[in-house]
């Protein structure tokens, strides 16, 4: 089985703070993780991915992710947020071991940053 | 380059009715999926297709089912709509199956609403 959570439903910052966004997981073995991007009525955009290697993953729009195995963890992080950054975040997890494409999502969380 | 192309956008259903979406891959792109998005929640999965075989299956009713084409496209059909059936359907293709390591890209989405 396997399964992510977003433990907050709604993140508020500053324009030009830093962002952080989090985001735990559980599998059986070890984990694909994803973040993806959704502005309203839109689908989902890609924004980075942790696969092996450096727990510091770097994707787009200056974004970045660390993996942290012992805590199970996979927060995302922006060093100064931007307004145009406001839109619901996603964290998704797949099984390395499944033999299909599942991804399974978080709830999601709202990111607002104020001018 | 185009992206996951969908259609329709919208529709509006009764309960009992059956809808069928359509969706086209990414050029080059062999596998699709098909995801489910209620108001307020994450993605559920539904489906994945790979060269045209089902490879992975999300715990929805039978009345739920799916094919893809030798073009790559693909149809979610939903039969005798219930209106907990209303939600934004998502397609996603990725250039690689089961075991690949590449992301979803994902199309805008059918919305669909159940009255």
């Amino acid at each position: 089985a396997q399964s992510v959570a977003q433990p907050e439903d709604q993140v508020n910052v500053a324009e030009g703070n830093p962002l952080t966004v989090k985001c735990t997981y559980s599998v059986s073995g070890n984990p694909y993780l994803f973040w993806y991007v959704q502005y309203p009525n839109r689908g989902l955009q890609f924004l980075l991915k942790y696969i092996t290697g450096d727990n510091l993953v770097k994707g787009s729009y200056g974004f970045e992710a660390e993996f942290n195995k012992s805590q199970t963890s996979f927060h995302l992080k922006k060093p100064s947020a931007l307004v145009s950054d406001s839109a619901l975040y996603f964290c998704a997890v797949r099984d390395i071991l499944s033999n299909d494409y599942k991804l399974s999502f978080g709830a999601g969380t709202t990111v607002t940053v104020r001018a | 380059d185009a992206g996951v192309t969908q259609s329709p956008t919208h529709l509006i259903k009764t309960r009992g009715q059956h809808v069928t979406l359509r969706c086209s891959p990414i050029s080059g792109h062999k596998s699709v999926s098909w995801y489910q998005q209620v108001l307020g929640q994450g993605p559920q999965f539904i489906f994945q297709y790979y060269e045209k075989e089902e490879r992975g299956r999300g715990n929805f009713p039978d009345r739920f089912s799916a094919r893809q084409f030798p073009n790559y496209s693909s149809e979610l059909n939903v039969n005798a709509l219930l209106l907990g059936d209303s939600a934004l359907y998502l397609c996603a293709s990725s250039l690689e199956g089961g075991f690949g390591v590449g992301e979803l890209f994902f199309g805008e989405g059918s919305r669909l609403t159940v009255l």
